[in-house]
């Protein structure tokens, strides 16, 4: 089975500063990349996914994939502490997604 | 905006008891999942769901567990004989395609007594 790791946190940040959070992945050939986030006690909300190398944007969020590395990334420009939670990656394998254990972000007012 | 909706939100049970969780997908999806997720702990995949049969299932989903397709609009999980620790947050999903986002419905919290 494919792996997700993500560094479990907490990263802490000030309220307007860009939030980075960064996801590895062990199958070389995964295609589908996808960032949720999950507030404590509540379902994973899909930010944005990406599938092409290179940057994707949807408003302050932007997610990176570089499949070389087998990295993908979520930035959050001008964070809010709104923004806080925890961020899984995942990735498709089969027709299933496949998390990470989740980044905490806390955003410091 | 259309959402995956789970009735109940909570369902506390005793151990050996069957329990059937609700999920109503989003209508013009063909794609449908089971997660749990323990506390603390990752999501996990259950099983999936397409042209109402089994697509794929993990080690988790044992024989004391089935999904069905009632009614063309509900997607049911039912665990026959819960144990402890099937104690979670059960999650569905629901996509238009099978590499395509996946949307979560709130979840239903199983406590298992």
């Amino acid at each position: 089975q494919k792996e997700v790791e993500q560094n479990s946190g907490p990263l802490s940040v000030p309220e307007g500063a860009i939030a980075s959070l960064n996801c590895t992945y062990s199958d070389r050939g995964s295609q589908s990349f996808f960032w949720y986030r999950q507030y404590s006690g509540k379902s994973p909300e899909l930010i944005m996914f990406i599938y092409s190398n290179g940057d994707k944007e949807d408003g302050r969020f932007t997610a990176q994939l570089n499949k070389a590395s087998q990295y993908v990334s979520l930035l959050i420009r001008d964070s809010q502490p709104s923004d806080s939670a925890t961020y899984l990656c995942a990735v498709i394998e089969g027709n299933k997604l496949v998390f990470g254990a989740g980044t905490i972000l806390r955003v410091k007012s | 905006e259309p959402e995956v909706t789970q009735t109940p939100s909570h369902q506390v049970t005793q151990m050996g008891q069957e329990v059937i969780l609700r999920c109503v997908p989003i209508s013009n999806h063909l794609y449908f999942y089971w997660y749990r997720q323990i506390l603390g702990q990752k999501v996990e995949f259950l099983v999936s769901f397409y042209n109402n049969e089994i697509s794929e299932k993990s080690e988790i989903f044992d024989d004391q567990f089935s999904v069905e397709r009632p009614d063309g609009s509900n997607f049911t999980l039912k665990i026959r004989s819960t144990k402890l620790e099937d104690s979670a947050m059960y999650f569905c999903a629901s996509s238009s395609t099978d590499y395509n986002e996946q949307f979560f419905g709130p979840g239903t919290r199983l406590t298992v007594l």
